[in-house]
């Protein structure tokens, strides 16, 4: 069975500077996607970031970007220059590509709650 | 707003009464999935579908649990019998059937008593 940790409960970081959230997961496929969903208070859950397991590039969307480690099972989220927007609760997930069990379901840690000091 | 509705956002029952939960996907989307989210927790996986019908189920989703998704539209959740251990909240999320991204609804937090 598939499984993301992320051991780290909380993390702060202050405004315009960067903060890096761990994510570890364990896998004996090897097609898959990992993603970071951000979920602010009281808000839905919204997709920051992306990437596929063949790729060995790592994904990046505008201050947002990845450190992906296959061997390791490593899958870090940098947030440049933070922003108090960015502020949330911060999950790493997992989708396997298995054709046989594809059906698309997301295997989430358990959260990361970011704090950003102005 | 074309987004993932859920209703009612707030649900607070009795131990023992049947709550059902309504899911809206985005149109269109075919696949739709049910998550429970406990506090301070990431979603746990309860089931999905594919248009209507449901090919997958957790081992979450005890005999107390029954989902059904009719016409390949809206979705429901019904809880018969609740515990307090099922107070969470519960996402409902749906993406095309060729796209790995999955839109979350906002949630229905289920407070039993």
């Amino acid at each position: 069975a598939q499984t993301v940790t992320q051991s780290q409960p909380e993390m702060s970081v202050q405004e315009a500077e960067t903060v890096t959230l761990s994510c570890t997961y364990d896998t004996s496929e090897s097609d898959y996607y990992l993603f970071w969903y951000k979920q602010p208070p009281s808000r839905q859950m919204i997709l920051v970031i992306r990437q596929e397991a063949y790729k060995q590039q790592n994904a990046t969307e505008n201050r947002f970007s990845v450190n992906f480690q296959k061997a390791a099972k490593s899958f870090s989220l940098k947030i440049s220059d933070s922003q108090l927007g960015d502020a949330a609760m911060y999950f790493c997930a997992y989708r396997n590509l298995n054709s046989a069990s594809n059906t698309g379901k997301l295997i989430f840690g358990q959260g990361t709650t970011l704090q950003v000091k102005p | 707003d074309t987004g993932v509705s859920q209703n009612p956002r707030h649900k607070i029952t009795k131990r023992g009464q049947n709550v059902t939960f309504r899911c809206d996907p985005i149109s269109e989307h075919n696949r739709l999935y049910w998550y429970r989210q406990t506090l301070g927790q990431g979603p746990e996986f309860l089931t999905y579908f594919q248009n209507e019908a449901q090919l997958e189920k957790s081992r979450l989703l005890s005999d107390r649990f029954s989902a059904e998704r009719p016409k390949g539209s809206f979705s429901t959740l019904e809880i018969q019998r609740t515990e307090q251990g099922d107070s969470a909240m519960y996402l409902c999320a749906s993406s095309l059937m060729n796209s790995n991204e999955q839109f979350f609804g906002p949630g229905t937090r289920l407070t039993v008593l």
